[in-house]
Parts: structure tokens; C-alpha cells; sequence
């Protein structure tokens, strides 16, 4: 069972327009929660996060924001630029290290 | 150059073959993971170690062994591939976590295909 789903296997943005992905969790545990991009034959690396105890967390371009209560992230980005076609990855963690992770999203950000 | 590395990044075998997947980090990260990323499953855990000497299973770790003698290197061990093996294996190092969750940072990754 997928604690962790990000049910857009892809979105298509213009650029210069705002981009929207989702993640939805579901252990109210997780107390963490980080997003991730990765380009083609290339690691993740990290982009941005958020602690449980706040709901937005923002980092020039990239705004986090968090809904407890919905169990629900969500991460902004804009402007949209094409250097961020990527595949975003949703993670969150308990207390511990250990990360679960969504299977992704792939972003294509049109010109 | 500092940082994590995996060697080799391509690797291609044969079933019930043993394969060694590399990984070296300069940073003196206390924790190492092992994940493999597969289509619609996103990344997984194999194995991952607190310190030299100190493993533990993950979320996937059958027919994989690891070891870590020294801080800095973390191989993984396919003792007999499989073809249900065949993926992207990545490496990644964080430091121990303190008052705030410290990031995990990856190699670029193998890609390992069993015939």
C-alpha cells in the first residue's frame, strides 16, 4: 500500500506559467516532507521541504505548501522555466531517516 | 571531487551471475541508502547503514547483501540476479539527523540490466 502517491504520472505547462504538483499521504506520522527533482541519467537532488508544523515554506521560484488535514502537499513553481522539465518526486519521513517516496511526476514545461 | 559516486553506471548480466554495485561518498556522511527506482514504484529502499559496521534492511532487501567496513563506501551485492532485478539502483548520504531532518543527497545512479 503506497503511503506516499503522486497521481499525476505527468503535466504539460506553458512557460512563464505557474506549475502545480500534488502529493497525497497517507501516515499522519510523517512529520517531514521533502520534494525532489531529477533529470535523466541523474540522482534526485533536493529542492525543497517542510516541516509538519507549518503549512508553507517558500525558496525563490519554489513554494511548498502543506494541508494536514486534507493529508495533501503540494509544490509551486513559478515562473515556469524549461530548465525545470523534470521528474519531481514527493517524499516524507516519520522521525527517522528513512524516506518514502512517491513514484513521481514528470514535469514538461512548453515554450 | 568530493562528493558520491557509484561505479559502474552501466551494467549488464547475466541470471544467477553475482554483481557488486559500487558507491564512495567524501563527505563523512554518517548514513548511506541503497534505493532502486522502478517505473510507477518510485524509489525503494534496500539497505541502508548508520555507520561502518551498522545495516539494515529496507523496504525491499530480498537477494541483496550489503557491507560497509569503512564510513565512506556502501557496495551492494546481487549474490544471484534475477531478471526482477533489472533497474536503477541508487546510493545517497545524509548526516545524522539532529534537531531538523537533514536531506539525503544521491549518486547518479547504475543502471543494472539482467538478460
Amino acid at each position: 500500500d503506497q503511503q506516499v502517491k503522486q497521481n499525476s504520472p505527468s503535466l504539460s505547462v506553458q512557460e512563464g506559467r505557474i506549475s502545480i504538483l500534488n502529493c497525497d499521504y497517507t501516515n499522519s506520522m510523517f512529520d517531514y516532507f521533502l520534494w525532489y527533482k531529477k533529470y535523466p541519467a541523474e540522482g534526485p537532488t533536493f529542492l525543497i521541504s517542510i516541516s509538519s508544523i507549518k503549512d508553507k515554506n517558500e525558496d525563490g521560484r519554489f513554494t511548498v505548501f502543506l494541508n494536514k488535514s486534507a493529508k495533501h502537499l503540494s509544490l509551486h513553481i513559478v515562473p515556469s522555466q524549461p530548465g525545470d522539465s523534470a521528474v519531481y518526486f514527493c517524499a516524507a519521513s516519520h522521525s527517522n531517516y528513512q524516506l518514502i517516496w512517491g513514484a513521481g511526476t514528470k514535469l514538461i514545461i512548453k515554450p | 571531487d568530493a562528493g558520491i559516486t557509484q561505479s559502474p553506471r552501466y551494467k549488464i548480466t547475466e541470471t544467477g551471475r553475482q554483481v557488486t554495485l559500487m558507491c564512495h561518498q567524501t563527505w563523512s556522511h554518517s548514513y548511506m541508502f541503497w534505493y532502486r527506482q522502478d517505473l510507477g514504484h518510485g524509489l525503494r529502499l534496500i539497505y541502508y547503514s548508520a555507520a561502518a559496521d551498522i545495516t539494515d534492511k529496507g523496504e525491499v532487501p530480498d537477494g541483496y547483501v550489503v557491507s560497509r567496513s569503512k564510513t565512506e563506501n556502501f557496495p551492494l551485492t546481487l549474490e544471484s540476479a534475477t531478471r526482477s532485478q533489472t533497474s536503477v539502483y541508487f546510493c545517497a548520504s545524509t548526516l545524522k539527523r539532529g534537531s531538523s531532518y537533514n536531506e539525503q543527497f544521491f549518486g547518479p545512479g547504475t543502471r543494472l540490466t539482467v538478460l
